[in-house]
């Protein structure tokens, strides 16, 4: 079974610039959610997908982050205008989107912004 | 709202020697709690988690866990460290009825020869 799929799996860009980040989640998996990893804290939950809807984005700076899930499967994180302190490792995640469903996470996009 | 915390931001242990990682916990209602690990470049992996049942929890790769309710408390444990367990491991715990995972900040487990 092929797990959860990221590009690109780094990224550097200047302040102010745009990025945005590509997520393809495990076959069959209803949710699927991106987190932000500060280098030397857990990861911080932005955004929750069940299906092609949003459950959960109140972590999310709408000002700068956008996301989408079309059709329910690949996902697309957006952010612009990059920020200093947006440097981070951006991970997804999926499951079967049942209650205790063990979330199963891609290898991440390390961010920098200069 | 649900919060984690790690007590230890680092843990230096000997090959072959002991480990605890602990882990509380604070929620109003009930909860899942769960133990990620991440190796250095990857995502997290689940080693196991606490749903219902029995309070000791076994894992992957010899780890368990025990769920204290009165403490409020996760720890996880291993009898005997490998080199191959140097990696940050996650706590994480869930409220019944939701599927949002909150994390404490990790514990970084080095295992020195």
């Amino acid at each position: 079974e092929a797990g959860v799929a990221q590009s690109p799996r780094y990224k550097i860009i200047e302040k102010r610039q745009s990025v945005a980040f590509w997520c393809n989640p495990i076959s069959g998996h209803a949710t699927l959610y991106w987190y932000q990893q500060i280098l030397g804290q857990g990861p911080k939950l932005l955004i929750q997908f069940q299906n092609n809807g949003v459950v959960d984005d109140s972590q999310l700076p709408k000002d700068r982050f956008s996301a989408e899930r079309l059709k329910g499967v690949d996902s697309t994180l957006k952010i612009q205008p990059a920020k200093l302190e947006d440097s981070a490792v951006y991970l997804c995640a999926s499951s079967l989107g049942r209650e205790y469903n063990e979330q199963f996470f891609g290898p991440g996009t390390r961010l920098t912004v200069l | 709202a649900q919060s984690v915390t790690q007590l230890d931001s680092q843990v230096p242990v000997f090959e072959e020697a002991p480990v605890e990682l602990r882990c509380n916990y604070s929620s109003s209602v009930s909860v899942y709690l769960f133990w990620y690990v991440q190796y250095p470049n990857q995502g997290l992996q689940l080693l196991l988690k606490y749903l219902s049942g029995s309070t000791l929890v076994k894992g992957i790769n010899g780890f368990e866990a025990e769920f204290n309710k009165s403490q409020t408390s996760f720890h996880l444990r291993k009898p005997s460290v490998h080199i191959s367990d140097t990696a940050e491991y996650f706590c994480a715990v869930s409220e019944k009825g939701a599927q949002k995972l909150v994390f404490g900040q990790g514990t970084r487990l080095t295992i020195n020869p």
